[in-house]
């Protein structure tokens, strides 16, 4: 069975700073998707990234940008010029295709100003 | 990108009665739609798998009796909570897969609080 682990239960950063959150994951496939979600105290799901296991090039979107180690089973967000939007809920999660995603246990972001 | 809805937003109930929850793809047609229910400071954890047309899956542990999920078109997807209790208080959001070559992608309502007194 697939997990994701997300070793970071909450962090603080200062506004414009650079912070990484970690996330690892375990699978035996070789086919799937990781993400970045972010839920703020909206609680609305957004999602803030998206990597296919498939490209070795590293997604970004932004000031937010992945580092995707395949062979570690690691998939780091890392989120530059932080803002005070940012502060949120942050989810890794792993999806296999066309299957159900799978979400890690969330690490609380605050952005300080 | 895509646009899902929930209603109601937010709902109270009284013990022993029904609730209703609807999620709604707004700009395209989702064969698939998910169920989540989130505990206050937790991750989401899925409920039931929704798909047009056939049977909901339900996730280990999850009594479908009492979460009766209905999809009957390719937009709209039903939670029913019957005889809701206290412990049913949570946040239940739901989600829609984009379909074709897009099914990477899943997009999520907006949730719906419910509180059972």
């Amino acid at each position: 069975a697939q997990t994701v682990t997300q070793s970071q239960p909450e962090m603080s950063v200062q506004e414009a700073e650079t912070v990484t959150l970690s996330c690892t994951y375990d699978t035996s496939e070789n086919n799937y998707y990781l993400f970045w979600y972010k839920q703020p105290p909206s609680r609305q799901m957004i999602l803030v990234i998206r990597q296919e296991a498939y490209k070795q090039q590293n997604a970004t979107e932004n000031r937010f940008s992945v580092n995707f180690q395949k062979a570690a089973k690691s998939f780091s967000l890392k989120i530059s010029d932080s803002q005070l939007g940012d502060t949120a809920m942050y989810f890794c999660a792993f999806m296999k295709r066309n299957d159900k995603i799978i979400f890690g246990k969330g690490t609380r972001l605050h952005i300080l100003p | 990108g895509a646009v899902v809805s929930q209603h109601p937003s937010r709902v109270i109930c009284k013990s022993g009665t029904s609730v209703k929850i609807e999620c709604r793809s707004l700009d395209f047609q989702a064969t698939t739609m998910f169920w989540y229910r989130q505990f206050p400071k937790q991750s989401l954890m899925l409920m039931a798998t929704s798909n047009e047309g056939s049977k909901a899956t339900y996730e280990q542990g999850v009594e479908k009796d009492k979460f009766l999920i209905n999809h009957a078109s390719l937009t709209l997807s039903t939670l029913t909570v019957t005889s809701a209790h206290p412990e049913d208080s949570s946040f239940y959001i739901c989600s829609a897969r984009l379909p074709g070559l897009q099914t990477d992608t899943q997009y999520f309502g907006p949730g719906t609080r419910l509180t059972v007194l």
